[in-house]
């Protein structure tokens, strides 16, 4: 496996489930990130996690709860989703540099659907 | 608040023309400013970036102008081809700090080249 990879490609849920998608990074990256991607808002950060520890929580509803393992693995647990929640979430990673990490490489994302 | 504005939503170019998108910010901390070029069912991927010490920046047939004192900047697609045909997404970011992993980004522009 090469860059980011994202599993389910493809998710369909109730409200009242729980699920949680995954993210892998193959790049050495020190940090990974979050994105709700949607036709009334394209590309929408969500959570930033840096060596880590997350530094950004971009005022995301408790219902979305992400979890950093280590530097290569992201995951975002979900639980009482709303119809309005169905989007394409895309993780991404990059190197954090101390003059500023930049270039972010996404992963293909997952399609969630809220019935 | 948008911070980052994105015109035109859509574009329909022929192919040989030249395809221009513009974004404009409003944040002057704003120093690094990249391209995100996406195709149907990928994630984004990074395209061409520029920062403001330079006014263009060009690479094979993608060109970044940035007008510092006007705070904008807009993407030119030289002899558009069918392939070029995606969603293109400027961004922004400090780059300082951890505030360095943050892009903001505009709200996409579908082009469409025709054969």
């Amino acid at each position: 496996e090469t860059g980011v990879t994202q599993t389910p490609r493809h998710l369909v849920m109730g409200m009242t489930n729980k699920k949680s998608l995954k993210c892998e990074q193959h790049l050495g990256h020190n940090a990974m990130y979050w994105y709700k991607q949607s036709a009334k808002k394209p590309l929408e950060l969500m959570f930033v996690y840096s060596l880590e520890e997350r530094v950004e929580n971009n005022s995301v509803p408790s219902r979305f709860s992400p979890e950093c393992p280590n530097s290569s693995h992201l995951f975002l647990h979900l639980h009482t989703l709303q119809p309005e929640d169905s989007a394409l979430y895309l993780c991404a990673s990059s190197q954090f540099l101390a003059g500023g990490g930049y270039e972010q490489y996404f992963g293909p994302g997952t399609r969630l659907t809220v019935t | 608040q948008q911070q980052v504005k994105q015109s035109p939503q859509s574009l329909i170019v022929q192919k040989g023309g030249i395809s221009i998108i513009n974004c404009a910010y409003e944040n002057t901390a704003f120093d690094y400013f990249p391209w995100y070029q996406q195709f149907p069912g990928k994630g984004p991927a990074l395209l061409i970036a520029i920062r403001p010490d330079v006014s263009e920046k060009k690479e094979g047939r993608f060109t970044i102008s940035f007008n510092k004192s006007a705070k904008q900047f807009s993407l030119h697609i030289m002899d558009s081809q069918p392939g070029d045909s995606a969603t293109y997404f400027c961004a922004a970011a400090i780059s300082r700090g951890a505030a360095g992993n943050k892009l903001t980004f505009g709200g996409g522009t579908r082009v469409l080249v025709k054969p």
